[in-house]
């Protein structure tokens, strides 16, 4: 079982700059992946970013970015140059390779952008 | 290309009656996975499905069942529906190979409150 952990139940930032929200996770898989999530308040959840965990190259989609440190089973998630569009809740979720498609969300951040 | 849709958006039953919701995936996407979110419990897995057979299941009642038809649309049913049934239920689909993790599309939710 897999189990995650998101310390940060609501952050905030000034519009234009940068917020990390964090993620642990704990499995005993060697192969999976990992994905941040958006709900923005339309309730649809909007896939930000993919890590495959075999590489150690950290994933980037335009302004997002993740620190992806394998040992310590962490996923951070980095917003540079913050919109207001970015208010949401961010949900952390690993799936593993191999076993279908699903997936063990944390329990969320909420992020306010102030303008 | 339309996304993954989900009918009806909203939904209001009686404790004890039973309800059917719909999902259809983007075309071409075989996989179909069911989530619920609530306030209290945050996004717990239901069941995915992948040609028409159910791949994984959650940790849910057999009060919840669900399938996949052969144009990979899906149907969720809930019977004898209870006051802690209230929630977003929420549908994704994916492209899927057998070790590949691509991720989900989801859809806008189906609101399900039980009076």
């Amino acid at each position: 079982a897999q189990t995650v952990t998101q310390s940060q139940p609501e952050m905030s930032v000034q519009e234009a700059e940068t917020v990390t929200l964090s993620c642990t996770y704990d499995t005993s898989e060697s192969d999976y992946y990992l994905f941040w999530y958006k709900q923005p308040p339309s309730r649809q959840m909007i896939l930000v970013i993919r890590q495959e965990a075999y590489k150690q190259q950290n994933a980037t989609e335009n302004r997002f970015s993740v620190n992806f440190q394998k040992a310590a089973k962490s996923f951070s998630l980095k917003i540079s140059d913050s919109q207001l569009g970015d208010a949401a809740m961010y949900f952390c979720a690993p799936g593993v390779a191999n076993a279908g498609n699903m997936l063990t969300f944390g329990g969320g951040t909420r992020l306010m952008v102030k303008p | 290309k339309a996304g993954v849709t989900q009918t009806p958006r909203y939904l209001i039953k009686t404790r004890g009656q039973q309800v059917t919701l719909s999902c259809s995936p983007i075309s071409g996407h075989r996989s179909v996975s069911w989530y619920q979110q609530t306030p209290g419990q945050g996004l717990q897995f239901l069941f995915e499905y992948f040609s028409e057979t159910q791949r994984n299941k959650g940790n849910f009642p057999g009060r919840f069942s669900g399938r996949q038809f052969s144009n990979s649309r899906s149907e969720m049913n809930v019977s004898t529906l209870e006051l802690g049934d209230s929630a977003l239920y929420l549908c994704a689909s994916s492209l899927t190979t057998g070790r590949i993790n691509y991720g989900y599309t989801f859809g806008s939710g189906t609101r399900l409150t039980v009076v």
